[in-house]
């Protein structure tokens, strides 16, 4: 099955930091790319699709870029409720796997 | 509003059987495909099955494959996944959610709230 490996696992930042969070495919995927953000006790919240498309709602300090096999989370300036885990997700293949996330902490 | 209810999580022994349901509300359930997600305690997320609008299109995750169905019922809004031989690995939250296919896009972008399904004698 397609991989995706997510860098950092973990990772401390504070509040007004610029965060990125890498996803790379064991294979080619095109855009098709999507990313989450969870918190704990609640459902993902989609954040990114087609690898840099902003879901409605979400708001602009988040961005994605990449295509192929590596791709990138921006959090241009973090605030108190982005600290969460995000999670990659890659649509080329069945099985339609995840990333194994990465926790943003303080 | 918008939204998925799971229900039928519960607290099974090992080799038994157990069927969630998903109601879906506040969209046009039967025009889209459907999924499973599960999250095993402080784990996380696995994709488990796919089923499309009208029924058809079912894939599943290895881990689940010849063991878990999924189905859906458009007449109830309702998407379900019977669940046999459990194991103590499948313990985890189960999320439903709607994948979302516009043109090329695909993304999963209304999930249910999960529940809880614990395999354990």
């Amino acid at each position: 099955a397609l991989q995706l490996t997510q860098s950092p696992s973990s990772l401390s930042a504070s509040v007004g930091d610029r965060v990125t969070i890498t996803c790379r495919a064991s294979q080619d995927i095109s855009s098709a790319l999507a990313w989450y953000q969870q918190k704990p006790g609640k459902a993902p919240n989609l954040l990114i699709y087609d690898a840099s498309s902003l879901e409605s709602g979400v708001p602009s300090r988040f961005s994605g870029s990449g295509s192929g096999t590596d791709f990138t989370l921006t959090i241009s300036s973090l605030q108190p409720e982005d600290f969460a885990t995000y999670y990659c997700q890659q649509f080329k293949n069945f099985p339609l796997t995840f990333g194994g996330g990465t926790k943003v902490e303080s | 509003e918008v939204q998925l209810s799971e229900s039928g999580g519960a607290l099974v022994q090992p080799g038994g059987s157990l069927r969630l349901s998903c109601a879906g509300s506040g969209f046009t359930f039967r025009n889209y495909a459907m999924i499973w997600v599960r999250q095993a305690p402080g784990k996380g997320l696995e994709w488990v099955s796919v089923i499309g609008s009208g029924g058809g299109g079912i894939n599943y995750a290895e881990s689940v494959e010849g063991r878990f169905t999924i189905s859906r019922d458009n007449s109830k809004d309702t998407l379900y996944l019977q669940m046999n031989s459990l194991r103590a690995e499948d313990t985890a939250i189960y999320f439903c959610a709607k994948y979302a296919t516009v043109g090329v896009s695909r993304y999963f972008n209304l999930w249910g709230q999960g529940t809880l399904v614990t395999v354990s004698s």
